[in-house]
């Protein structure tokens, strides 16, 4: 199975910040990679899919990068929706894995 | 609008069933992989099963193997997982979610296995 390490666990940060979450992969997974943002009580919300493609409706503000094993999601400009639990997937082989979350909370 | 809607939660003994439904609408549900994963209180998400669009194809997290089934009813747009012999570590939050990428999520149903 592939494990999803993501770093860090927790995040704190100001509005108006440059935050950068890292997932690696124990394997290759190409670029099957998602990121998925979480509030609390609700469902997750896919941001970012194949590694670096912005979902529709997704503010630019969010960015994603990597492949292979090494993968990063970048908020470029921290807003007060933005803070929330977030989430890493790699789908590229079952079983499908999540990195075990980051919580970016307010400093 | 894009929607997927679970039901099916509830209170069950340890050792009890329980089966949990997803309706789509508006996803041209028939044409995707479809998804189940979990999130434990205060936990993170677990990827439960996923089954392929025509049913041929299906996958199980090794705690569940033998325990739940994945089916699907593309005429129905729904999805469905067959919950047996539960176990407290079960107790959680399951949503559906479409496609590899989990493009959209239901809201989730909670189920609780507790005597």
């Amino acid at each position: 199975d592939i494990q999803m390490t993501q770093s860090p666990s927790t995040l704190s940060a100001s509005v108006g910040d440059r935050v950068t979450i890292t997932c690696r992969a124990s394997q290759s997974i190409s670029s099957w990679l998602a990121w998925h943002q979480q509030k609390p009580g609700k469902a997750p919300k896919l941001l970012i899919y194949k590694a670096s493609n912005l979902e529709s409706g997704v503010p630019s503000r969010f960015s994603g990068s990597g492949s292979g094993t090494e993968f990063t999601l970048t908020i470029s400009s921290l807003q007060p929706d933005d803070f929330a639990t977030y989430y890493c997937l790699q789908y590229n082989s079952y079983p499908h894995t999540f990195g075990q979350g980051t919580k970016v909370e307010i400093k | 609008e894009v929607q997927l809607v679970e039901s099916g939660g509830g209170l069950v003994k340890p050792g009890g069933s329980l089966r949990l439904s997803c309706e789509g609408s508006g996803l041209l549900f028939s044409s995707y992989t479809m998804n189940w994963v979990r999130q434990a209180p205060g936990r993170g998400l677990e990827w439960v099963s996923s089954i392929s669009s025509n049913g041929n194809y299906i996958y199980y997290e090794d705690s569940v193997k033998g325990r739940f089934t994945i089916s699907r009813d593309n005429a129905k747009n729904s999805l469905y997982l067959q919950m047996n012999s539960l176990r407290a570590e079960d107790t959680a939050v399951y949503y559906c979610a479409r496609f590899e990428s989990m493009d959209v999520w239901g809201q989730g149903t909670t189920v609780t296995v507790s005597s």
